[in-house]
C-alpha cells in the first residue's frame, strides 16, 4: 500500500512568517511529488511539482525533496492570509497519484 | 480555455437508487481519475482511464463503475448509492506521461448526500 503521511495538524503562524508543512512516503519507487492547495469547498489546484533531489523554488515557496529519507516538504516564505488553506502532499508512481490526508494552515494577521 | 467540468454540482439521492456523475474534460488528456475526499482519509482513487476503452479499479473501487466511450468523458456510476457513498467527489485528468509524472488537474467537485 502506497502512503503519504502528513501532520495534519492545524499549523498556525504569523503573517510574514516561514511556514514549513512535511509528509513521508512509503514507496521508495515513487519518483515524482506534489503540493496541492486545497481552500475550504474548493479543488486541489497545485503549487509545486519536483522530481529531484534538492530544492525547487517557485516564488515565495520552496519544495524540497530527499528520497534517501523519503521526505518531502513544502516551505512558504513571507506567508500572507491567503495561504491559509489546506495542503495535500501527493506522490506518484505507475500513472496514480496517492494524496496525504492533508495539512491544515492558518496565517494570522 | 481548456477545463474540466462536474455535473451536477451537488446532489441528494436516496438509497439504493442509481446514480451518475458526470466529468467532462477539454485538455485532450488521455488520463482521467476520479476521486472521493472524505474527512480523515484525504483523497482515495476510486477509478482511473488511461484512454478510450480503458478502465481500471483503484483504492475504493467497490459500488462504483465507470466507463470511458471518448477522450472528453469519464462518467462515474454508483449503482445502488448507500449512505457511505456520501462524500465529495473529483474528477481529475493529466497528460500521457513520459518518463515522468505531469500534473493532475482537478474538477470542481461534486457534493453527494445519500439519505
Amino acid at each position: 500500500q502506497k502512503e503519504v503521511e502528513q501532520n495534519s495538524g492545524p499549523l498556525s503562524v504569523p503573517e510574514g512568517a516561514i511556514a514549513s508543512l512535511n509528509c513521508t512516503y512509503s514507496d521508495r519507487g515513487s519518483q515524482s511529488f506534489f503540493w496541492y492547495r486545497q481552500y475550504s469547498g474548493k479543488s486541489p489546484e497545485l503549487i509545486m511539482s519536483i522530481y529531484s533531489n534538492g530544492d525547487k523554488e517557485d516564488g515565495r515557496f520552496t519544495a524540497q525533496l530527499n528520497k534517501a529519507s523519503q521526505y518531502v516538504s513544502l516551505l512558504i516564505r513571507d506567508s500572507q492570509p491567503s495561504d491559509s488553506a489546506t495542503y495535500l502532499c501527493a506522490g506518484h508512481t505507475g500513472n496514480q497519484f496517492y494524496f496525504g490526508t492533508g495539512t491544515s494552515l492558518t496565517v494570522i494577521p | 480555455d481548456a477545463e474540466i467540468t462536474q455535473s451536477p454540482r451537488h446532489k441528494i439521492t436516496e438509497t439504493g437508487r442509481q446514480v451518475t456523475l458526470a466529468c467532462h474534460q477539454t485538455w485532450n488528456h488521455n488520463n482521467m481519475f476520479w476521486y472521493r475526499q472524505d474527512l480523515g482519509h484525504g483523497l482515495r482513487l476510486i477509478h482511473y482511464s488511461y484512454g478510450v476503452q480503458d478502465t481500471n479499479k483503484g483504492e475504493v473501487s467497490d459500488g462504483y463503475s465507470v466507463s470511458r466511450s471518448n477522450t472528453e468523458d469519464l462518467p462515474l456510476t454508483l449503482e445502488s448509492a448507500a449512505s457511505s457513498q456520501t462524500s465529495v467527489y473529483f474528477c481529475a485528468s493529466s497528460r500521457e506521461f513520459a518518463g515522468g509524472a505531469d500534473t493532475q488537474y482537478f474538477g470542481p467537485g461534486t457534493r453527494l448526500t445519500v439519505l
